[in-house]
């Protein structure tokens, strides 16, 4: 069955560094996603990507936050300059049509900011 | 906005005993429902989904439905395994409101032998 791999699955990273957190979707899907977990509270959306653009983002998507397809199977999560309260679960996702038909999650990357 | 309201967790059974989590919701439209699984160290699963009021859900032995009367999606099964421990999201999606799916808090169950 067709995977959503993220990678790498547990990072750290020094308050103020930039991370990259990378994802390689379905190969055929169209929408790509982003939402994290902060340790014991909801999943929340981040942003969605459709088209080469960002089609969605949250309120919690700031400008320390920045995504991108750099080639035709990776999508990427950057923090420019990461904070404490940016340790979280993040988790990728992607779909081949709209919502409805829901998504494939990746398995997540745990992003410890010390 | 939109929001959803799972029952207080954790949530420990015995092999074979029936299963409910309840699932509310609050949305503006006509959603979506969702219940994603979370088994140990893997990503969120698509458990099974509904579109439309009184649609059933289905999937591995856990059905919801679809009430649009009083705005629920509970998750049942009638006899649960040790495999079925996991944590259960329950989601909605309203198109309306462009792609993204609104989470609940995530019940986590634990099936004993």
């Amino acid at each position: 069955e067709p995977e959503v791999t993220q990678t790498p699955s547990h990072q750290v990273t020094q308050m103020g560094q930039e991370v990259i957190l990378r994802c390689v979707p379905i190969s055929n899907h169209l929408y790509f996603y982003w939402y994290r977990q902060i340790l014991g509270q909801k999943v929340e959306f981040l942003v969605s990507f459709y088209n080469n653009e960002i089609s969605e983002k949250s309120e919690i998507f700031d400008d320390q936050f920045s995504v991108e397809r750099p080639d035709g199977s990776n999508f990427t999560l950057k923090i420019r300059s990461t904070k404490l309260e940016d340790s979280a679960m993040y988790f990728c996702a992607s779909s081949a049509r709209r919502t409805s038909y829901g998504y494939t999650f990746g398995s997540g990357t745990r992003l410890t900011v010390v | 906005g939109n929001s959803v309201t799972q029952m207080e967790g954790p949530v420990t059974l015995s092999e074979e005993a029936f299963l409910t989590i309840n699932c509310t919701y609050t949305a503006t439209g006509y959603p979506s429902l969702f219940w994603y699984v979370q088994y140990p160290g893997e990503g969120l699963q698509l458990l099974l989904k509904a579109t439309k009021a009184d649609d059933k859900g289905s999937n591995k032995g856990f059905e919801a439905t679809y009430r649009k009367e009083t705005t629920s999606f509970h998750l049942e099964k009638g006899s649960v395994q040790v495999s079925d421990s996991a944590v259960y999201f329950c989601a909605l999606n309203e198109e309306t409101s462009g792609s993204r799916l609104t989470f609940g808090e995530g019940t986590q169950l634990t099936v004993n032998p």
